[in-house]
Formats: C-alpha cells, sequence, structure tokens
C-alpha cells in the first residue's frame, strides 16, 4: 500500500540554522512527489514537487529536496531559516489517479531567534 | 493564480445537523477534494470529484456526503454531525491530467457541539 511517513512530528530549529525534514515514501512505482507547507490558519501552499529527471528540485522561498529511490526519501532542505519560516510541513505522494495524493502526518517546524 | 475559496473559516454546529460546507475554485479544473485534517493524523481523503456530477469515496467518507452541480463548486455534507466530525476541513482542487499538482483552499475550522 502507499504511504507516506516523516518521522519528526515537531522540530525547533534557530533563525539562521540550516533545515533538513525527512520524508519516506512507499510506493509500487515512479512516484511523483510533494512539499506542502501550512502557516496558522490557512491552507497549503506548494512548495515544490518531483516527478522525473534530475533529483534535485528547487522550490519556492529558498527550498529545496532530493529524491533518493534507493532510500525511498524525498527529504526537505534549507541552507538558512528565517523565522517566517516556522509552520507545519507536508509531505505527499502521488499519483492516485486523477491527481489524488497521500500525505504525511506532518512536521511542525518551531523557529527560535 | 488559482483561488480556491471556501465559504466559511469558522463554523459552529449542533449535534444532529446537517452541515453544508462549500468550495468554489476559479481555474477550471476538473478535479475537486475534500479533506479533514487532525492533528498527527495529516490530511485524509474524504470523498473527490473529478467531473460534474462525478463522485467517488476517499478514505474516511462515512458521515459525509457531496456534491457537485457545477464545475466550479463542490459541496460537503454532514448528513448529520457528531462530535467527533469536530475537525478542519480543507478542499483542493487541480487540473486533469497527469503530474499535476493540488491547490487548496484556507480550511473551515468545524465544531460541532
Amino acid at each position: 500500500a502507499q504511504s507516506v511517513t516523516q518521522p519528526d512530528i515537531h522540530i525547533t530549529v534557530s533563525e539562521g540554522a540550516s533545515l533538513e525534514l525527512r520524508c519516506n515514501y512507499s510506493y509500487g512505482a515512479t512516484p511523483y512527489l510533494f512539499w506542502y507547507v501550512q502557516s496558522p490558519g490557512q491552507g497549503l501552499q506548494l512548495l515544490l514537487k518531483y516527478f522525473s529527471g534530475d533529483t534535485l528540485v528547487q522550490g519556492i522561498k529558498g527550498f529545496e529536496a532530493e529524491f533518493k529511490r534507493s532510500q525511498s526519501s524525498f527529504n526537505l532542505r534549507k541552507p538558512s531559516v528565517h523565522w517566517s519560516d516556522a509552520a507545519e510541513y507536508f509531505c505527499a505522494v502521488g499519483p492516485g489517479g486523477y491527481n489524488k495524493l497521500i500525505f504525511g502526518a506532518g512536521t511542525r517546524l518551531a523557529v527560535h531567534p | 493564480d488559482v483561488k480556491v475559496t471556501q465559504s466559511s473559516r469558522y463554523l459552529v454546529k449542533r449535534t444532529g445537523e446537517k452541515v453544508f460546507l462549500e468550495c468554489v475554485q476559479d481555474m477550471d479544473h476538473e478535479n475537486m477534494f475534500w479533506y479533514r485534517q487532525d492533528p498527527g493524523l495529516g490530511l485524509r481523503l474524504i470523498y473527490f470529484s473529478y467531473d460534474v456530477k462525478m463522485k467517488e469515496k476517499g478514505d474516511i467518507p462515512e458521515g459525509y456526503s457531496v456534491s457537485r452541480e457545477k464545475k466550479e463548486r463542490f459541496s460537503l455534507i454532514l448528513e448529520s454531525a457528531s462530535t467527533n466530525q469536530t475537525s478542519m476541513y480543507l478542499c483542493a482542487s487541480s487540473p486533469g491530467g497527469d503530474n499535476q499538482p493540488q491547490h487548496f483552499g484556507d480550511g473551515t475550522r468545524l465544531s460541532i457541539l
């Protein structure tokens, strides 16, 4: 069965520090992978997506993610975190037909000044 | 930019009431989705629709129904609201075809008393 695991429920980093959020997936074929961010009180915003090709993908707000097929992972990174990055981050895998997605449980990021 | 609008940000209803949550998208998207979001569980798909009057059950359809009479509008209906349906509800849409990300509304926080 398809699934997505985000091992870290909460992560706290200092402003200016680097960030890596983990995502592992289980999928029978080549997956389509997404990272979304949810700021408090808002819906989900697409950060980046991977379908094929270069395994390092760039997204908005200075984020990047690397697809590693051998590890079934799609980790999200940012070299220097800003206070405004505090939010919840969701990894998702598809396709499930009609662009359905399976979401992980999310990682809540806190940023200390 | 795609705009997905959910009619209410906050809603309080009583047990046993019939509740309607409305979602409208302005980009002529074929696919529309309803999720509920609960802490630690991520997003779970309730129902989705791939065309007008066409719908399919998601992972947790019990206690819910949907309606899509026009392409731009997708309604979620709680037939007889119960306290365990207190949650954040998110609507999303995506174009037809493969590799298309979903675009989300800001969510409706529903409380059933």
